[in-house]
Protein backbone atom coordinates (compact mmCIF):
# COMPACT_ATOMS: atom_id res chain seq x y z
CA UNK A 1 0.00 0.00 0.00
CA UNK A 2 1.18 3.66 -0.44
CA UNK A 3 2.73 5.75 1.84
CA UNK A 4 3.63 9.47 2.81
CA UNK A 5 6.24 10.67 5.20
CA UNK A 6 6.49 14.02 6.35
CA UNK A 7 8.68 15.16 8.88
CA UNK A 8 9.42 17.38 11.18
CA UNK A 9 6.01 17.22 12.75
CA UNK A 10 7.04 20.30 14.81
CA UNK A 11 9.91 23.10 13.60
CA UNK A 12 10.44 26.10 15.82
CA UNK A 13 13.17 28.43 13.56
CA UNK A 14 13.77 32.02 13.31
CA UNK A 15 13.34 34.80 11.32
CA UNK A 16 16.01 34.60 8.33
CA UNK A 17 17.16 30.80 8.91
CA UNK A 18 17.31 28.49 5.99
CA UNK A 19 14.24 26.09 5.90
CA UNK A 20 14.14 22.38 4.42
CA UNK A 21 11.06 20.19 4.77
CA UNK A 22 11.21 16.86 2.98
CA UNK A 23 8.88 14.38 1.87
CA UNK A 24 8.42 10.93 0.77
CA UNK A 25 6.21 8.38 -0.86
CA UNK A 26 5.89 4.90 -1.00
CA UNK A 27 4.41 2.10 -2.74
CA UNK A 28 3.74 4.14 -6.12
CA UNK A 29 6.07 5.25 -8.65
CA UNK A 30 5.83 8.64 -10.34
CA UNK A 31 3.11 9.87 -8.84
CA UNK A 32 2.29 13.96 -8.50
CA UNK A 33 3.24 15.85 -5.29
CA UNK A 34 2.13 18.66 -3.96
CA UNK A 35 3.09 21.55 -1.17
CA UNK A 36 0.15 23.18 0.73
CA UNK A 37 0.41 25.94 3.02
CA UNK A 38 -2.59 25.62 5.78
CA UNK A 39 -3.28 29.12 7.80
CA UNK A 40 -5.94 30.04 10.25
CA UNK A 41 -9.33 30.70 8.00
CA UNK A 42 -7.65 30.35 4.67
CA UNK A 43 -7.97 26.85 3.82
CA UNK A 44 -5.46 24.85 2.34
CA UNK A 45 -3.18 27.12 -0.61
CA UNK A 46 -1.69 25.31 -2.89
CA UNK A 47 1.93 25.94 -3.16
CA UNK A 48 3.87 23.88 -5.68
CA UNK A 49 3.13 21.29 -7.82
CA UNK A 50 5.33 18.22 -9.12
CA UNK A 51 4.56 16.12 -12.45
CA UNK A 52 8.12 14.57 -12.86
CA UNK A 53 11.66 14.81 -11.61
CA UNK A 54 12.93 18.11 -11.27
CA UNK A 55 9.65 19.19 -13.30
CA UNK A 56 7.84 22.50 -10.42
CA UNK A 57 5.12 24.35 -11.26
CA UNK A 58 4.76 27.01 -8.50
CA UNK A 59 0.80 28.64 -8.16
CA UNK A 60 2.10 31.29 -5.56
CA UNK A 61 5.09 33.26 -5.74
CA UNK A 62 6.73 33.69 -2.44
CA UNK A 63 9.98 33.29 -0.59
CA UNK A 64 9.82 29.57 -0.95
CA UNK A 65 10.85 27.29 -3.23
CA UNK A 66 10.35 23.55 -4.16
CA UNK A 67 12.48 20.87 -5.31
CA UNK A 68 12.02 17.32 -6.65
CA UNK A 69 15.50 15.18 -6.94
CA UNK A 70 14.07 11.96 -6.99
CA UNK A 71 10.61 10.37 -8.22
CA UNK A 72 9.39 9.98 -4.69
CA UNK A 73 11.11 12.68 -3.09
CA UNK A 74 9.50 16.39 -2.73
CA UNK A 75 11.37 19.03 -1.04
CA UNK A 76 10.04 22.67 0.27
CA UNK A 77 12.75 25.08 1.24
CA UNK A 78 13.59 28.68 1.97
CA UNK A 79 16.85 30.83 2.03
CA UNK A 80 15.48 33.26 4.84
CA UNK A 81 12.56 32.12 6.41
CA UNK A 82 10.19 35.52 7.10
CA UNK A 83 7.31 35.88 9.70
CA UNK A 84 4.61 35.20 7.41
CA UNK A 85 5.81 32.07 6.53
CA UNK A 86 4.61 30.44 9.61
CA UNK A 87 1.77 28.11 9.12
CA UNK A 88 1.32 24.31 8.46
CA UNK A 89 2.87 22.90 5.70
CA UNK A 90 1.34 19.94 4.52
CA UNK A 91 2.75 17.73 1.14
CA UNK A 92 0.33 15.09 -0.65
CA UNK A 93 0.17 13.13 -3.34
CA UNK A 94 -2.07 11.65 -6.56
CA UNK A 95 -1.61 8.97 -9.24
CA UNK A 96 -0.78 10.11 -12.96
CA UNK A 97 -4.89 10.52 -13.48
CA UNK A 98 -5.92 10.23 -10.29
CA UNK A 99 -7.79 12.68 -9.12
CA UNK A 100 -7.46 11.42 -5.23
CA UNK A 101 -4.62 13.17 -3.42
CA UNK A 102 -3.44 11.89 -0.57
CA UNK A 103 -2.21 14.25 2.59
CA UNK A 104 0.50 13.28 4.44
CA UNK A 105 0.62 14.31 8.13
CA UNK A 106 1.74 18.00 8.26
CA UNK A 107 4.35 20.02 9.68
CA UNK A 108 4.12 23.00 11.70
CA UNK A 109 6.35 25.97 11.00
CA UNK A 110 6.52 28.57 13.60
CA UNK A 111 9.15 30.97 12.68
CA UNK A 112 9.94 33.42 15.53
CA UNK B 1 -9.05 34.74 -5.63
CA UNK B 2 -11.29 31.84 -3.85
CA UNK B 3 -12.53 29.26 -6.15
CA UNK B 4 -14.81 27.54 -4.00
CA UNK B 5 -17.19 28.85 -1.10
CA UNK B 6 -17.60 27.32 1.42
CA UNK B 7 -20.26 28.29 4.35
CA UNK B 8 -20.62 27.89 7.52
CA UNK B 9 -17.15 28.69 8.80
CA UNK B 10 -18.11 26.99 12.04
CA UNK B 11 -21.11 24.47 13.00
CA UNK B 12 -21.98 23.32 16.09
CA UNK B 13 -24.40 20.70 16.14
CA UNK B 14 -25.96 18.64 19.10
CA UNK B 15 -25.66 14.55 19.06
CA UNK B 16 -27.86 12.59 16.26
CA UNK B 17 -28.18 16.17 14.14
CA UNK B 18 -27.82 16.39 10.85
CA UNK B 19 -24.70 18.72 9.98
CA UNK B 20 -24.39 20.93 6.58
CA UNK B 21 -22.10 21.91 5.16
CA UNK B 22 -22.31 24.18 1.71
CA UNK B 23 -20.17 24.85 -1.06
CA UNK B 24 -20.28 27.04 -4.50
CA UNK B 25 -18.01 27.55 -7.45
CA UNK B 26 -18.21 29.22 -10.48
CA UNK B 27 -15.49 27.69 -13.15
CA UNK B 28 -17.79 25.58 -15.31
CA UNK B 29 -14.78 23.56 -16.14
CA UNK B 30 -14.73 21.82 -12.52
CA UNK B 31 -15.28 17.97 -12.83
CA UNK B 32 -14.45 16.48 -9.46
CA UNK B 33 -15.95 17.51 -6.21
CA UNK B 34 -14.21 15.89 -3.09
CA UNK B 35 -15.00 16.30 0.77
CA UNK B 36 -11.82 16.16 2.82
CA UNK B 37 -12.15 16.04 6.68
CA UNK B 38 -9.39 17.10 9.09
CA UNK B 39 -8.74 15.94 12.49
CA UNK B 40 -6.52 18.72 14.61
CA UNK B 41 -2.68 18.23 13.74
CA UNK B 42 -3.68 15.96 10.83
CA UNK B 43 -3.40 16.06 7.46
CA UNK B 44 -6.93 16.14 5.45
CA UNK B 45 -8.14 12.64 4.34
CA UNK B 46 -10.90 12.53 1.51
CA UNK B 47 -14.39 11.20 2.68
CA UNK B 48 -16.58 11.01 0.00
CA UNK B 49 -16.37 12.77 -3.75
CA UNK B 50 -18.79 13.44 -6.65
CA UNK B 51 -18.46 14.17 -10.08
CA UNK B 52 -21.30 16.12 -11.86
CA UNK B 53 -23.05 13.43 -13.78
CA UNK B 54 -24.81 12.53 -10.38
CA UNK B 55 -26.92 14.65 -8.11
CA UNK B 56 -26.53 12.50 -5.11
CA UNK B 57 -24.05 9.95 -3.78
CA UNK B 58 -24.20 8.50 -0.47
CA UNK B 59 -21.63 6.53 1.68
CA UNK B 60 -23.01 5.33 5.00
CA UNK B 61 -23.95 8.37 7.28
CA UNK B 62 -22.09 11.15 4.78
CA UNK B 63 -24.06 12.32 1.60
CA UNK B 64 -23.13 14.25 -1.29
CA UNK B 65 -26.01 16.49 -3.19
CA UNK B 66 -24.97 18.15 -6.23
CA UNK B 67 -26.55 20.86 -7.90
CA UNK B 68 -24.85 21.50 -11.64
CA UNK B 69 -27.06 23.92 -12.59
CA UNK B 70 -26.54 26.20 -9.29
CA UNK B 71 -23.21 25.22 -9.02
CA UNK B 72 -23.61 23.98 -5.67
CA UNK B 73 -22.62 21.35 -3.75
CA UNK B 74 -23.22 20.67 0.02
CA UNK B 75 -22.05 17.89 2.63
CA UNK B 76 -24.88 15.94 4.77
CA UNK B 77 -23.95 14.27 7.71
CA UNK B 78 -26.71 12.01 8.87
CA UNK B 79 -26.91 10.66 12.62
CA UNK B 80 -24.30 13.00 13.70
CA UNK B 81 -21.40 11.91 15.69
CA UNK B 82 -19.18 13.35 18.50
CA UNK B 83 -16.30 11.85 16.78
CA UNK B 84 -17.58 13.41 13.53
CA UNK B 85 -16.10 17.04 15.45
CA UNK B 86 -13.52 17.73 12.71
CA UNK B 87 -12.68 20.49 10.07
CA UNK B 88 -14.47 19.60 6.63
CA UNK B 89 -13.48 20.83 3.01
CA UNK B 90 -14.89 21.30 0.24
CA UNK B 91 -12.63 21.11 -3.39
CA UNK B 92 -12.98 21.29 -6.56
CA UNK B 93 -11.15 20.49 -10.03
CA UNK B 94 -11.31 20.23 -13.66
CA UNK B 95 -10.33 18.00 -15.82
CA UNK B 96 -7.09 19.62 -17.12
CA UNK B 97 -5.96 20.71 -14.05
CA UNK B 98 -4.02 18.70 -11.59
CA UNK B 99 -4.18 20.57 -8.27
CA UNK B 100 -7.49 20.74 -6.27
CA UNK B 101 -8.76 24.20 -5.42
CA UNK B 102 -10.38 24.02 -1.59
CA UNK B 103 -12.87 25.87 0.31
CA UNK B 104 -12.10 27.27 3.66
CA UNK B 105 -12.88 25.17 5.87
CA UNK B 106 -15.92 24.65 7.63
CA UNK B 107 -15.23 23.40 11.88
CA UNK B 108 -17.93 21.14 12.73
CA UNK B 109 -18.30 20.27 16.31
CA UNK B 110 -20.57 17.87 17.65
CA UNK B 111 -21.95 18.09 21.25
CA UNK B 112 -22.96 15.17 23.21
Amino acid sequence: SQTIHQWPATLVQPVGSPLSLECTVEGTSNPNLYWYRQAAGRGLQLLFYSVGIGQISSEVPQNLSASRPQDRQFILSSKKLLLSDSGFYLCAWSGQGNEKLFFGSGTQLSVL
Amino acid sequence: QQQVKQSPQSLIVQKGGISIINCAYENTAFDYFPWYQQFPGKGPALLIAIRPDVSEKKEGRFTISFNKSAKQFSLHIMDSQPGDSATYFCAARGSSGYALNFGKGTSLLVTP
